[in-house]
């Protein structure tokens, strides 16, 4: 069975920083990616995904992760954050080949960014 | 909105109750996961339908979880015998089948609360 660790439970920022939330995935086998945000109030939201092909894979509002395959790493980035990124982020993994997609979800990470 | 939709959005219930909460998937998507979601979490998987098939069921899925999705459409998730570690976020997700991968599409989740 696959799992996935966020590292960081809360990140503070303020506006403009450089973002990086950590996503490290324990399966053996292949898998499709994912990153979804939730932001307060609202349902999930896909942010962007890797299936296969370029492991640096852009998002919605200027979001992009990369896969690196040897770390079990799929980290997310944004170079300049804004104070509506304010959301949880969640990173998912499912395993190619397993005949459905249940997606594995990490426990989140909570984005605070201040003005 | 051609989202997923589900209903009710909150339930409160007394303990030792039945509830049942429904999900009405993207018309075209033949696929249907139900997650819980407790505080601090991330969505759990408990069950899956391909058309109207259940295909998997979660080890979280106790006994007093059933869920349907009768003519491959809306499915409904019905909890009997409620207890106050049955409160959680009730999401349920669809996706169409895009062969080895495909996107899941989360609704705004039921709110259960068993006091």
């Amino acid at each position: 069975a696959q799992s996935v660790s966020q590292h960081n439970h809360h990140v503070i920022l303020s506006e403009a920083a450089s973002l990086e939330l950590g996503c490290n995935y324990s399966y053996g086998g292949t898998v499709n990616l994912f990153w979804y945000v939730q932001y307060p109030g609202q349902h999930l939201q896909l942010l962007l995904k890797y299936f296969s092909g370029d492991p640096l894979v852009k998002g919605i509002k200027g979001f992009e992760a990369e896969f690196i395959k040897s770390k079990f790493s799929f980290n997310l980035r944004k170079p300049s954050v804004q104070w509506s990124d304010t959301a949880e982020y969640f990173c998912a993994v499912n395993a190619r080949g397993s005949g459905y997609s249940t997606l594995t979800f990490g426990k989140g990470t909570m984005l605070l960014v201040s003005p | 909105d051609t989202g997923v939709s589900q209903n009710p959005r909150h339930k409160i219930t007394k303990r030792g109750q039945n509830v049942t909460f429904r999900c009405d998937p993207i018309s075209e998507h033949n696929r249907l996961y139900w997650y819980r979601q407790t505080l601090g979490q991330g969505p759990e998987f408990l069950t899956y339908f391909q058309n109207e098939a259940q295909l998997e069921k979660s080890r979280l899925l106790s006994d007093r979880f059933s869920a349907e999705r009768p003519k491959g459409s809306f499915s409904t998730l019905e909890i009997q015998r409620t207890e106050q570690g049955d409160s959680a976020m009730y999401l349920c997700a669809s996706s169409i089948t895009l062969g080895e991968a495909d996107e899941q599409y989360f609704g705004p989740g039921t709110r259960l609360t068993v006091t």
